[in-house]
């Protein structure tokens, strides 16, 4: 298994550029999850699926558009990049929603808006 | 409102020495906690997780976390720090309900001295 994969690893956008951040996992996990990692602020969600044609909203929404047509893909589209948007993003995914169930993580795409 | 809280958010030990990172959560109910570690440019690795079993929890490379409801902690220890175990070290803390989505600590860097 690949478990959690990202495309792209780096990417730098110019201020109103759009884009797709990719995520794939092959676990056949229901669950999957956008954070966003900032310095000093831990990963905030951005937003959740809890099987594919459901998506729900995290703490900062606000910028970012998903979709879930597949169950193993969850990508991430920023609508109108901005600086604020500069940050590291990790995709997750687990088996179910669910206190019990632990999060795999991709490894990141670090994104630069200028 | 539910959070996790990690007290430190710097720890410097020396290699050979123990290492303690500490984690508070508040106490609404008892929830599933899981203890995560991010290495440079990497993405998160599950270390541990405590889901209402065995107060004392161990997982990779030696670490171990007791989960102590008095006292609303769940503090990660080592023995013996290694030079590996320098990382970012993230407490989080999933509440279950209608989202189930994790509550990240602000992370706690370990640095390790030879």
């Amino acid at each position: 298994n690949a478990g959690v994969t990202q495309t792209p690893k780096f990417q730098v956008l110019k201020t109103g550029q759009s884009m797709t951040l990719q995520c794939a996992q092959d676990m056949n996990h229901e669950y999957m999850s956008w954070y966003r990692q900032d310095p000093g602020m831990g990963l905030r969600l951005i937003h959740y699926s809890v099987g594919a044609g459901i998506t729900d909203q995290g703490e900062v929404p606000n910028g970012y558009n998903v979709s879930r047509s597949t169950t193993e893909d969850f990508p991430l589209r920023l609508l109108s990049a901005a600086p604020s948007q500069t940050s590291v993003y990790f995709c997750a995914s687990s088996f179910r929603q669910g206190a019990a169930y632990e999060q795999y993580f991709g490894p990141g795409t670090r994104l630069t808006v200028t | 409102a539910q959070s996790v809280t990690q007290l430190d958010s710097h720890v410097s030990v020396s290699e050979g020495t123990p290492v303690l990172l500490r984690c508070n959560y508040s106490s609404s109910y008892s929830p599933s906690l899981f203890w995560y570690v991010q290495h440079p440019n990497k993405g998160l690795q599950l270390l541990l997780k405590y889901t209402s079993a065995a107060t004392l929890v161990k997982g990779i490379n030696g670490f171990e976390a007791e989960f102590k409801k008095s006292e609303t902690s769940f503090h990660l220890t080592k023995p013996s720090a290694h030079m590996s175990d320098a990382a970012e070290y993230f407490c989080v803390v999933n509440y279950g309900g209608s989202q189930g989505n994790l509550i990240f600590g602000k992370g706690t860097k370990l640095s390790v001295k030879p």
